[in-house]
């Protein structure tokens, strides 16, 4: 009974350096997502996916890659990061069927781009 | 585009109740939900309402919802220390599996 695993949970880069935030879950959900949440400024979505091989764009997608090949995982990359990609990235997956009780949220990975 | 907004703060005595508000945009969100963040953690689902209900209790939790107004609230009664975090309100999409989470209203009890 994991639910949302993400690894690792502290972080920290250097400007440039690139990496790879990590999510699995074991609930079998369709749909995964990555969120930034920066103070005063609520949740961002980065990108999702709503299954295995299709991922999409959200609200703030530069400077973040994503993959989907299995269901349970949907790592994060950082292509080059820059100190403006500090922050707390969850990663939340649901269930697609109706009715829809919300997201499971990992615990969180903090990051410091330095 | 959609859109959801809270306060900030909100400071209550240890005892009495709180009252979070949240307003929203998309008038056509199927669920809305109350999600908990403690220090540290990630987000824990509270409660949901679905959108053609007024009231939903559950234990010490009353969630209101008026439509035509786009405003939903989170009251706790007999608030505990335990309950200082902040707490997310969070719209559904209609036709997608979005939720568009509000800015979060940190909560903060004293005794």
């Amino acid at each position: 009974n994991a639910g949302v695993t993400q690894t690792p949970k502290f972080q920290v880069l250097k400007t440039g350096q690139s990496m790879t935030l990590q999510c699995a879950q074991d609930m079998n959900h369709e749909y995964m997502s990555w969120y930034r949440q920066d103070p005063g400024m609520g949740l961002r979505l980065i990108h999702y996916s709503v299954g295995a091989g299709i991922t999409d764009q959200g609200e703030v997608p530069n400077g973040y890659n994503v993959s989907r090949s299995t269901t349970e995982d949907f790592p994060l990359r950082l292509l080059s990061a820059a100190p403006s990609q500090t922050s707390v990235y969850f990663c939340a997956s649901s269930t697609r069927t109706v009715p829809n009780y919300g997201y499971t949220f990992g615990s969180g990975t903090r990051l410091t781009v330095v | 585009g959609e859109d959801v907004e809270q306060s900030l703060f909100l400071s209550v005595r240890e005892g009495d109740s709180s009252v979070i508000n949240c307003t929203y945009t998309d008038s056509s969100s199927t669920y809305l939900y109350w999600y908990k963040q403690e220090p540290g953690a990630g987000l824990q689902l509270l409660t949901y309402i679905f959108s053609n209900m007024d009231m939903k209790q559950d234990q010490r939790l009353t969630v209101l919802l008026n439509k035509k107004d786009k405003h939903l609230s989170l009251r706790i009664a007999d608030t505990q220390t335990g309950d200082s975090a902040i707490y997310f309100c969070a719209e559904s999409i209609k036709n997608t599996d979005k939720l568009i989470f509000g800015t979060g209203t940190r909560l903060q009890v004293f005794p």
